[in-house]
């Protein structure tokens, strides 16, 4: 596809049920960030990603979230014991170098 | 670190008429500005942006210019139409491949019949 897509648009899960969020990435964009958005918030950083190492991953809110990236290309995103606080829109953005286009994000509600 | 500040965290524009949005940032080493616009329901989207050896660029009905020696960066669009309702985040970043971007905390804009 021409942008970057995230798969699922939305997740309802129970509190402490595990949740992966997917990012496909722009073809050649070496670059790829995790962000979350709280409702009617701003950006907050979570991770960065070179390649398929995280040389940034000071974003991230506590150990129960962790983010991976094979072949350079899609990242998953994994959040495990989710907690109501966990309820917000994860959105990806990758960037080729410099500027980041994002995907449309995906929902997440824990009950 | 890097802190990029935003206002008004609100605009309301009679249709027609312009908008501007202010914001400063922190690290004098930034040089690259874009600006962002959110949809309802949609990741944000670059609109515009601008780097540091540039005092302003324009791009039909938006504008941005740049302040180096005061750090303080402004998004202007004119002669506003019902579409431009949005929240637009603006955001700064030393522009090299591996620093972050710093988002403010966006501005929802909206345009008054």
């Amino acid at each position: 596809g021409a942008g970057v897509s995230q798969s699922p648009s939305n997740k309802v899960t129970e509190k402490g049920k595990d949740v992966e969020l997917r990012c496909d990435p722009i073809s050649g964009h070496t670059a790829l960030y995790w962000y979350r958005q709280s409702l009617g918030q701003g950006l907050e950083f979570l991770i960065y990603f070179q390649g398929n190492s995280a040389p940034d991953k000071s974003g991230l809110p506590s150990d129960r979230f962790s983010a991976e990236r094979t072949g350079g290309s899609v990242s998953t995103l994994t959040i495990q014991r989710t907690q109501q606080e966990d309820s917000a829109v994860y959105l990806c953005a990758s960037s080729p170098e410099g500027e980041q286009y994002f995907g449309p994000g995906t929902r997440l509600t824990v009950t | 670190g890097e802190n990029v500040e935003q206002h008004p965290s609100t605009l309301s524009v009679q249709e027609g008429d312009s908008a501007v949005i202010k914001c400063t940032y922190s690290d004098s080493a930034s040089n690259y500005f874009p600006w962002y616009k959110q949809e309802l329901g949609k990741g944000p989207q670059l609109i515009i942006d601008i780097r540091s050896n540039v005092g302003e660029k324009k791009d039909q009905r938006i504008a941005v210019t740049l302040n180096k020696t005061a750090k303080h960066f402004s998004l202007h669009i004119t002669e506003t139409q019902p579409e431009d309702s949005a929240v637009y985040f603006c955001a700064a970043s030393r522009g090299r491949r591996d620093d972050k971007i710093i988002f403010g905390k966006g501005t929802r804009l909206h345009i008054l019949p």
